[in-house]
């Protein structure tokens, strides 16, 4: 079963800032079928980025993923007030069908 | 706009089922996979598995045993049904659309499995 590896754990940054998070995998992820998703305190997550790379409908283009094989990143060119909160990565399409990481948390520094 | 709502017991005694239901409002069940996700008070996402529209189903290998999730079309409503609950199954249950990657999510409704 692949193991998905989110760092860092908390990412201390301001408004403005740009944040860069990892997800790394133990296997080749096929496809590269990774998602992305955000999710902020007693809300349902939110979908961000799917195949890695493709923004959701209605995610704007701050943010982006990229990334292939078993390292991918989320990156958010400049932080809003709005985007402290957890960040999953998750894998799908394989066998299990479905895997997520242990998140990363973006807090205001 | 795809809405969906889980409905359910909030109290749960150890060793009895979990069982949840999800009804879907704002679009048509039909050639779409149906997930349910949990989430335990303070940790990370956990999938269950999931139910195709046909009524199809892909389970978590380590739930497998004790899961079943169906679907009914007519009522547009999927369900899980969590045999055996223990204090481990306590969580917030998140009812979804998609079997791989997923769009639309409810707002999720927190299970106690407690005596």
């Amino acid at each position: 079963e692949i193991v998905l590896t989110q760092s860092p754990g908390t990412l201390s940054l301001s408004p403005g800032e740009r944040a860069t998070l990892s997800c790394r995998a133990s296997q080749s992820v096929s496809n590269n079928y990774l998602a992305w998703y955000q999710q902020r305190p007693g809300q349902a997550p939110r979908l961000l980025i799917y195949d890695a790379s493709r923004r959701a409908t209605g995610i704007p283009d701050r943010f982006s993923g990229s990334g292939s094989g078993t390292d991918f990143t989320l990156t958010i060119s400049r932080l809003e007030p709005d985007d402290f909160a957890v960040y999953y990565c998750q894998r799908y399409g394989g066998s299990p069908p479905s895997t997520f990481g242990g998140g990363t948390k973006v807090e205001i520094k | 706009q795809v809405q969906l709502q889980e409905s359910g017991p909030g109290l749960v005694k150890p060793s009895e089922t979990l069982s949840l239901t999800c009804t879907v409002s704002g679009g048509s069940m039909s050639s779409f996979y149906w997930s349910w996700i949990r989430q335990p008070p303070g940790k990370g996402l956990e999938w269950i598995g999931y139910v195709f529209y046909s009524g199809s189903t892909n389970y978590n290998s380590s739930l497998k045993s004790r899961v079943t999730i169906s679907v009914d079309t007519s009522k547009n409503q999927f369900s899980l049904d969590l045999s055996s609950a223990t204090a481990a199954d306590t969580a917030v249950y998140f009812c979804a659309r998609g079997g791989w990657y997923v769009d639309f999510w409810g707002r999720g409704t927190l299970v106690t499995v407690s005596s």
